[in-house]
């Protein structure tokens, strides 16, 4: 099993540009989320989904966008980025009320 | 609001210590809490899970323990080597939230030969 996979590794984006960051994951989980993590911080949920074609906001979700149309992949749109955004990216999956798995995540600069 | 808290943020010790990590949360209706471990530039790999059912759990050199009703957990790193060195985070989910996880800012761990 490959996991939780991300692309791409890194980005730099311009203010205003639009780009989406890939998640995936192959061990059939339920549960997909979008965390991003900020220096001093710790991981703050942005959207989370149930399962397909069901998605929901979290903690950080205004400039982003999701959507799940299958059981495998979550991508995570960024509408028109802005400074605000840069930081580092991670996608988790899991079975609901078990261990949750992190992809290596997406170092976002937004310039 | 739920919170999840880590005391201290660094830490560093000399080879063969035995530790404790803190991580401290303000809502006794927790559902489970898991431990992480993040290298620098890395993804979090994932260390011990604990169900509110659960007082404990074990995997080889770490034990983590929680206490719901003084809402704490602690991760005990016993004869730490310099391999153990990352950043430990700690995050909680709650009823109602099952699978939103509230991290803790982590405690940055150096062991020193």
């Amino acid at each position: 099993n490959a996991g939780v996979t991300q692309t791409p590794k890194f980005q730099v984006l311009k203010t205003g540009q639009s780009m989406t960051l890939q998640c995936a994951q192959d061990m059939n989980h339920e549960y997909m989320s979008w965390y991003r993590q900020d220096p001093g911080m710790g991981l703050r949920l942005i959207h989370y989904s149930v399962g397909a074609g069901i998605t929901d906001q979290g903690e950080v979700p205004n400039g982003y966008n999701v959507s799940r149309s299958t059981t495998e992949d979550f991508p995570l749109r960024l509408l028109s980025a802005a400074p605000s955004q840069t930081s580092v990216y991670f996608c988790a999956s899991s079975d609901r009320g078990h261990e949750q798995y992190f992809g290596p995540g997406t170092r976002l600069t937004v310039t | 609001k739920q919170e999840v808290t880590q005391i201290p943020a660094a830490l560093s010790v000399p080879e063969g210590e035995n530790l404790v990590l803190n991580c401290s949360f303000t809502d006794s209706a927790i559902y489970n809490l898991q431990w992480f471990r993040q290298d620098p530039g890395k993804g979090l790999t994932s260390l011990l899970l604990i169900q509110s059912s659960q007082r404990e759990q074990t995997s080889g050199r770490l034990n983590a323990s929680l206490d719901k009703s003084s809402g704490r957990s602690t991760l005990y790193i016993a004869a730490s080597q310099p391999g153990d060195s990352a950043t430990y985070l700690c995050a909680a989910s709650f009823s109602g939230g099952y699978n939103k996880l509230i991290f803790g800012a982590g405690t940055r761990l150096a062991v020193h030969p």
